[in-house]
C-alpha cells in the first residue's frame, strides 16, 4: 500500500510552546488529508479535514485557533499545536486519500505528544 | 446519520482457532466498507475493504470479512489466529457526503492466546 510519514513519532513540549507535526504521503498525491486525535483505549476522533490550497473543515468543538491546519501541497500537511497545554497531550494520527471514494485512506504512523 | 458499531470491546481467542470481529454498519446509499489494525503506539494499517462485487472479500495477512447486505454487516474473520494477530481492530464506513472521510466503530481488541 501507499507510504504515509508522520513526523515526529514522539515529542514532548513544555506548556505555553507550539509543535509542529508533519504528515507526507510518499508515493501518490492525497487531495485531502485528515487529522485525528486518540484518546488511551478509544477510538480516532476526527479533528479536520484539509484539502490541498484550501482551509481545512474543522469538526465541532475543534479549536481552529489551537489546532493550525496547513495543507500546502499535495504531499504534506501540517498540524500546529499552538500554546500547548497539559491536556493536549495524546496521539495524534494523520491519513492521506487520494479523489476517489472507492479508494482507502493511509495512515501515518502517529505522534505521540506530551506536554509538561 | 451514518454510523458504525462494533459491539464487542474484546474478543479472546485461542491461537488456532477460527475468529470472528463484528462490525454492523448504518450508512444512506452503497457502503464502501474497511478494516484497519492497529498496533500500539502505531498508526492504522488498511486490511480489506468492500466496494462492489463478491460478498467475500480477502485481505492482507490471511484476513477477510463477509458483506452482508441485510443484515448490515461486514464481519472481520481469519480461519486460524496468530498470537501475532492480537492488535486493536476498527472497522469503518466512508461517509456518503464530502470529503470521503471515514466514520469508525470504537474499534475491538483482539487478544490471540497461546
Amino acid at each position: 500500500g501507499a507510504v504515509v510519514s508522520q513526523h515526529p513519532s514522539w515529542v514532548i513540549c513544555k506548556s505555553g510552546t507550539s509543535v509542529k507535526i508533519e504528515c507526507r504521503s510518499l508515493d501518490f498525491q492525497a487531495t485531502t488529508m485528515f487529522w485525528y486525535r486518540q484518546f488511551p483505549k478509544q477510538s480516532l476522533m476526527l479533528m479536520a479535514t484539509s484539502n490541498e490550497g484550501s482551509k481545512a473543515t474543522y469538526e465541532q468543538g475543534v479549536e481552529k485557533d489551537k489546532f493550525l491546519i496547513n495543507h500546502a501541497s499535495l504531499t504534506l500537511s501540517t498540524l500546529t499545536v499552538t500554546s500547548a497545554h497539559p491536556e493536549d497531550s495524546s496521539f495524534y494520527i494523520c491519513s492521506a486519500q487520494g479523489p476517489l471514494k472507492n479508494t482507502e485512506a493511509f495512515f501515518g504512523q502517529g505522534t505521540r505528544l506530551t506536554v509538561v | 446519520a451514518q454510523s458504525v458499531a462494533q459491539p464487542e470491546d474484546q474478543v479472546n481467542v485461542a491461537e488456532g482457532n477460527p475468529l470472528t470481529v463484528k462490525c454492523t454498519y448504518s450508512v444512506s446509499g452503497n457502503p464502501y466498507l474497511f478494516w484497519y489494525v492497529q498496533y500500539p503506539n502505531r498508526g492504522l494499517q488498511f486490511l480489506l475493504k468492500y466496494i462492489t462485487g463478491d460478498n467475500l472479500v480477502k485481505g492482507s495477512y490471511g484476513f477477510e470479512a463477509e458483506f452482508n447486505k441485510s443484515q448490515t454487516s461486514f464481519h472481520l474473520k481469519k480461519p486460524s489466529a496468530l498470537v501475532s494477530d492480537s492488535a486493536l481492530y476498527f472497522c469503518a464506513v466512508r461517509d456518503p457526503g464530502g470529503y470521503n472521510k471515514l466514520i469508525f466503530g470504537a474499534g475491538t481488541r483482539l487478544a490471540v492466546h497461546p
